[in-house]
């Protein structure tokens, strides 16, 4: 299966900054997914990020605080901008169908604290 | 639109006891099923799949799942567990004109010696 990897694994940032998260994969991929962990919860699905196109964005999140850029089919950012401490979550990337159809794999995820 | 109900927040159980864990989901239309285990501080690993076919399937560790159309579940299971399957489970639905992944709200199993 493919290998998802993201950057930085962990970060601490202070409030009212901004951090952008890379996910690299190693294979082409057509469609992308942002999610969000927060502490004790499930996951939640943030924006698709599809090659050559904006991203897609759930109810409750906008591209002015989330902005994803997806160059090529291998990779895309994820920035999270003015956090807060609310913003302290664990943000993983995940993409479409390299472990067989239908299935999404994750990467390991950039576990991001905010004071 | 899709959603997923794990009704177990926490199961604790002994090493090597069966174990449990529920999922029920809602959809108007055909859904692909997973489960998903996150072992502490790690990412998320595939456990399982249900696509098509044999509603009976088998993941990795040992555990399996079954696919009940009528009663909407797609259960867990695992006939003796091991302290290393401590983790959160979650249970998700695919399906529909979005296609959108959708997680419940996961289940800690503990297992005590």
């Amino acid at each position: 299966s493919a290998v998802i990897s993201q950057k930085p694994s962990r970060d601490i940032c202070q409030r009212g900054t901004s951090l952008t998260i890379q996910c690299q994969v190693d294979s082409q991929v057509t469609m992308m997914f942002w999610y969000r962990q927060q502490p004790g919860q499930s996951l939640t699905l943030i924006a698709t990020a599809n090659q050559g196109s904006e991203a897609t964005y759930e109810s409750g999140f906008v591209i002015d605080k989330f902005p994803i850029s997806r160059p090529n089919l291998t990779f895309s950012t994820l920035t999270v901008s003015n956090m807060s401490p609310e913003d302290s979550s664990i943000y993983l990337c995940s993409v479409d169908g390299v472990s067989g159809a239908n299935v999404l794999t994750f990467g390991a995820g950039s576990r991001l604290t905010v004071l | 639109a899709q959603s997923v109900t794990q009704l177990d927040s926490q199961v604790p159980v002994f090493e090597e006891a069966p174990v449990e864990l529920r999922c029920n989901y809602s959809s108007s239309v055909s859904v692909y099923l997973f489960w998903y285990v996150q072992y502490p501080n790690q990412g998320l690993q595939l456990l399982l799949k249900y696509l098509s076919g044999s509603t009976l399937v088998k993941g990795i560790n040992g555990f399996e799942a079954e696919f009940n159309k009528s009663q909407t579940s797609f259960h867990l299971r695992k006939p003796s567990v091991h302290i290393s399957d401590t983790a959160e489970y979650f249970c998700a639905v695919r399906g529909g004109a979005t296609n959108k992944l959708i997680f419940g709200t996961g289940t800690l199993l503990a297992v005590q010696p």
